[in-house]
């Protein structure tokens, strides 16, 4: 069975700190696929990125930075410079069922940045 | 393209109604997919559908419904609402080709049954 845990369940930073949402998950397949949803306060789920378990290069995007580790089943995400607009759920997702492609979410990080 | 559109976007029943909500995208996706999103817990899988006419179980059926007559759409069905299933539903959708491309998600539907 699949799993991903999001320990952290809320956090708060002043804007322009750093911040680093945690996500461990758990599978017994050599093949899978991560990902990093956002839902604003608005309520929509915006898809980030989109890692495959073979691909451990962490990546960067403007302000948003990846991390994974297949050592240590992670995939962290890291805002820098961190702004009001940041402020969200946050969601990592497993895939491993390439016949149905489902998702299995952790339960969300809600970030909220302090102006 | 509108993507994928939900209705309706909110929608308050009585215990023992029954209800449908309408999943429809217009980018030719095979995969469509309903969740339920509650407080702490995510979200999690009701029912899928990986093409016209199939549907399958996911993590949460029971008391749910589910019908691909056409591709673009997605129907959920509540025969009987209870307390329980009072949350808020996202229908996604994802096209066939490509392992591990992402889903679309649609903009919700809160239901709360009374």
């Amino acid at each position: 069975a699949q799993k991903v845990t999001q320990a952290q369940t809320e956090i708060s930073v002043v804007e322009k700190e750093d911040v680093t949402l945690d996500c461990v998950y758990e599978t017994r397949d050599t093949t899978y696929y991560l990902f990093w949803y956002k839902q604003p306060p608005s309520g929509e789920l915006v898809f980030l990125i989109r890692r495959n378990s073979f691909d451990e290069q962490n990546e960067i995007s403007g302000r948003y930075s990846w991390n994974f580790q297949k050592s240590t089943s992670s995939f962290n995400f890291t805002i820098t410079a961190s702004q009001v607009v940041d402020s969200a759920v946050y969601f990592c997702a497993l895939s491993t069922d390439f016949g149905n492609e489902k998702l299995t979410f952790g339960t969300g990080t809600r970030l909220t940045i302090i102006p | 393209n509108a993507g994928v559109t939900q209705t309706p976007k909110f929608r308050v029943l009585k215990t023992g109604q029954s209800m449908t909500l309408l999943c429809a995208q217009d980018m030719n996706h095979e995969y469509m997919y309903w969740y339920r999103q509650d407080p702490g817990m995510g979200l999690r899988l009701i029912h899928y559908s990986v093409g016209e006419g199939t549907t399958a179980k996911g993590e949460v059926p029971d008391g749910y419904n589910v019908s691909r007559l056409k591709k673009q759409n997605f129907l959920l069905g509540l025969e009987s609402a209870a307390p329980s299933q009072t949350s808020v539903y996202f229908c996604a959708s994802r096209p066939l080709a490509g392992v591990g491309n992402e889903q679309f998600f649609g903009p919700g539907t809160r239901l709360t049954v009374l």
